[in-house]
């Protein structure tokens, strides 16, 4: 069955430093997402993205975070200048139609020291 | 606004004994709901969905969900609980939308479901 696929699944990056999460979404699916994790709390949405363009983005999601899908296979979050409050786990999500859930791949664990 | 309440953070059940995890959502339109699982240090699996069609969902090992509209409300339940069931289940719901809809998913805050032998 097709995966969505996340990688690194660990990253250690310093405070202040920039971050690039990727992901490979299930191939023939059009929607894409991501939520992160904050240890011992809920999944939280963080944005959407649709037809090359973000479609809809929480309050978290702030200037500091940018999102793209540059070859048509990748789908990337970068946050620029991490913060401790950025440790999480992030989750890429990715579905194709309006009837079908999201997929979930397994996350990268985000650890800033 | 859309939004989900879990009932009990913890859920403790002996083996073999019936496994019920309490879910109830809001929302100004029809949803659709979802039950993920997350075992530990693992990402969310799907467990089942709801999208209008059957009222009483059927989802993989052995769960299976009961949308009642009336009582806004989407519980799991497992007729006999297996060691390997622990892990921590989160209820979700998602707008419908069109088709260019992104509808984000909003998560329940989660269960921590555990098996005593």
């Amino acid at each position: 069955e097709p995966e969505v696929t996340q990688t690194p699944s660990h990253q250690v990056t310093q405070m202040g430093q920039e971050v690039i999460l990727r992901c490979v979404p299930i191939s023939n699916h059009l929607y894409f997402y991501w939520y992160r994790q904050i240890l011992g709390q809920k999944v939280e949405f963080l944005v959407s993205f649709y037809n090359n363009e973000i479609s809809e983005k929480s309050e978290i999601f702030d200037d500091q975070f940018s999102v793209e899908r540059p070859d048509g296979s990748n789908f990337t979050l970068k946050i620029r200048s991490t913060k401790l409050e950025d440790s999480a786990m992030y989750f890429c999500a990715s579905r194709n139609g309006q009837n079908q859930p999201q997929h979930f791949g397994d996350g990268t664990r985000l650890s800033i020291l | 606004a859309q939004s989900v309440t879990q009932l009990g953070s913890h859920v403790s059940v002996s083996e073999g004994a019936l496994v019920l995890l309490r879910c109830n959502y809001s929302s100004s339109v029809p949803p659709y709901l979802f039950w993920y699982v997350q075992y530990p240090n693992q990402g969310l699996q799907l467990l089942l969905k709801y999208t209008s069609a059957a009222t009483l969902v059927k989802g993989i090992n052995g769960f299976e969900a009961e949308f009642k509209k009336s009582e806004t409300s989407f519980h799991l339940t497992k007729p006999s609980a297996h060691m390997s069931d622990a892990a921590e289940y989160f209820c979700a719901v998602s707008e419908r939308g069109g088709y260019s809809s992104a509808s984000k998913i909003i998560f329940g805050s989660g269960t921590r479901l555990s098996i005593r032998p």
